[in-house]
């Protein structure tokens, strides 16, 4: 069965430092991946998109990698701030039945201490 | 503000009862989504959109109707509440699925139902 797995233990790193979140998916051919942040109480918000065929984005202090063979992304926020802080979300589509409906990761929150 | 708009924010009701919860864009995007939260689950599709006129079912549609009344609005019924559709209700749009999105999707901020 198709599945994606985001470490549901909360990622907790000192202020400054580079956190590193894992999406790991299964039985998915995705044509691209994204991730999002959700802040409690509110609706997830989008940050970075990448493609089947790209292996880095960056944006800001964000980078995102994606390995198609690992099955695997990567999520990067470097520098940490305590406003980081929060749960991240990644999402794929699986293109092989001509659909683009994404499906999401459960999250992993992310907690920097100052 | 640019974005998705839900309504209501909060709501209780008791097992049996029917109401509908509203949802409507202004970026002009041809798709829309219904979304359920709850704790450990993640995001679940309920129901989508993808252009006026269209409606297809998602992941868990069962107990629930939409109507995507135009291309601003997507709303979502529950024609007989159940304690198991106490959850986070998220409505979202995109643009065109194709050729591939590339600014993901967007988010209404949440009703949060509670059915007794």
């Amino acid at each position: 069965s198709q599945k994606i797995e985001q470490n549901s233990e909360a990622l907790n790193i000192q202020e400054g430092k580079t956190a590193t979140l894992t999406c790991n998916y299964t039985n998915y051919s995705p044509a691209y991946l994204q991730w999002y942040r959700q802040d409690p109480g509110r609706g997830p918000v989008f940050l970075l998109l990448i493609r089947e065929n790209e292996k880095e984005k960056r944006k800001e202090r964000l980078k995102v990698t994606f390995d198609t063979t690992l099955k695997q992304s990567l999520f990067h926020i470097t520098a940490s701030q305590p406003a980081d802080s929060a749960t991240y979300l990644c999402a794929l589509d699986d293109s092989t039945g001509g659909s683009y409906i994404p499906t999401f990761g459960r999250g992993t929150s992310l907690i920097v201490h100052p | 503000n640019a974005g998705v708009t839900q309504t209501p924010k909060f709501q209780v009701l008791k097992t049996g009862q029917s109401m509908t919860l509203q949802c409507a864009q202004d970026m002009n995007h041809n798709s829309m989504y219904w979304y359920r939260q709850d704790p450990g689950m993640g995001l679940r599709l309920i129901y989508y959109s993808a252009s006026e006129g269209t409606t297809d079912k998602g992941e868990v549609p069962n107990g629930y109707n939409v109507s995507r009344l135009n291309k601003r609005e997507f709303s979502l019924r529950l024609e007989s509440a159940a304690p198991s559709q106490t959850s986070v209700y998220f409505c979202a749009s995109s643009e065109d699925r194709a050729p591939l999105p590339i600014y993901g999707y967007t988010f209404g901020s949440g009703t949060r139902l509670t059915v007794v």
